[in-house]
């Protein structure tokens, strides 16, 4: 079956310029995080998405960040304003929210803000 | 708050040959999860083992195993029989256990050993 997939698998954006990160989580999950993973780091978690609503935004670095999933599948990280700090790889994973919540991981997208 | 320390940035092997990759947390919770990931290059992050921390028990999957030392919050991987597609970037991470169906509960991941195997 198809696993979770994101695109673009590659970005580069000049300084200041808006940035749009799409996922497609496995179909019928209800739970979807993202994660930000910096060069050489392990990821860390921005936000997490039960079904449409957004219940956990506490690890979005700054406003610049904000995420949606408008019919509770494909969910969108919108970055805006870029800054080279920014350049990192960011993850998407879902999970049936079932059992004990294996999550599954997409390649990234690997952002680069020059 | 919890954090994961993975101590070795990158560790190396032989085919055929055993190697150990060391983890250690800190947290106040009593249950909670532990989890391996790989990370191979260009490639997606996936599951390689789990252990619950209720459970004494080391887990084992075919040639990877834990050696879970709960009260010195040690969490170690060991690779039997290393193979070459075993290269890649491996993650400790942590779970707290919310006490439901973990649904909203995200890792916590230490910074990763890369491991490289050699013939």
């Amino acid at each position: 079956g198809a696993g979770v997939s994101q695109s673009p698998r590659y970005k580069v954006a000049k300084r200041g310029q808006d940035v749009a990160l799409r996922c497609d989580p496995i179909s019928g999950h209800v739970s979807l995080f993202w994660y930000q993973q910096a060069l050489g780091q392990g990821p860390e978690f921005l936000t997490y998405f039960q079904n449409e609503a957004q219940l956990d935004k506490s690890g979005l670095p700054s406003d610049r960040f904000f995420a949606e999933r408008p019919e509770g599948s494909v969910s969108t990280l919108k970055i805006q304003r870029t800054q080279q700090e920014d350049s990192a790889v960011y993850l998407c994973a879902s999970s049936s929210g079932t059992s004990w919540n294996e999550q599954f991981f997409g390649p990234g997208t690997r952002l680069t803000v020059l | 708050a919890q954090t994961v320390t993975q101590s070795q940035p990158e560790m190396s092997v032989q085919e055929a040959e055993t190697v150990t990759l060391s983890c250690t947390y800190d947290t106040s919770e009593n249950n909670y999860y532990l989890f391996w990931y790989k990370q191979p290059p260009s490639r997606q992050m996936i599951l390689v083992i789990r252990q619950e921390a209720y459970k004494q028990q080391n887990a084992t999957e075919n040639r990877f195993s834990v050696n879970f030392q709960k009260a010195a919050k040690s969490f170690s991987l060991k690779i039997s029989d290393s193979q070459l597609g075993d290269t890649a970037m491996y993650f400790c991470a942590f779970m707290k256990h919310d006490g439901g169906d973990q649904a909203g509960t995200a890792l916590i991941f230490g910074k990763g050993t890369t491991l490289s195997v050699s013939s």
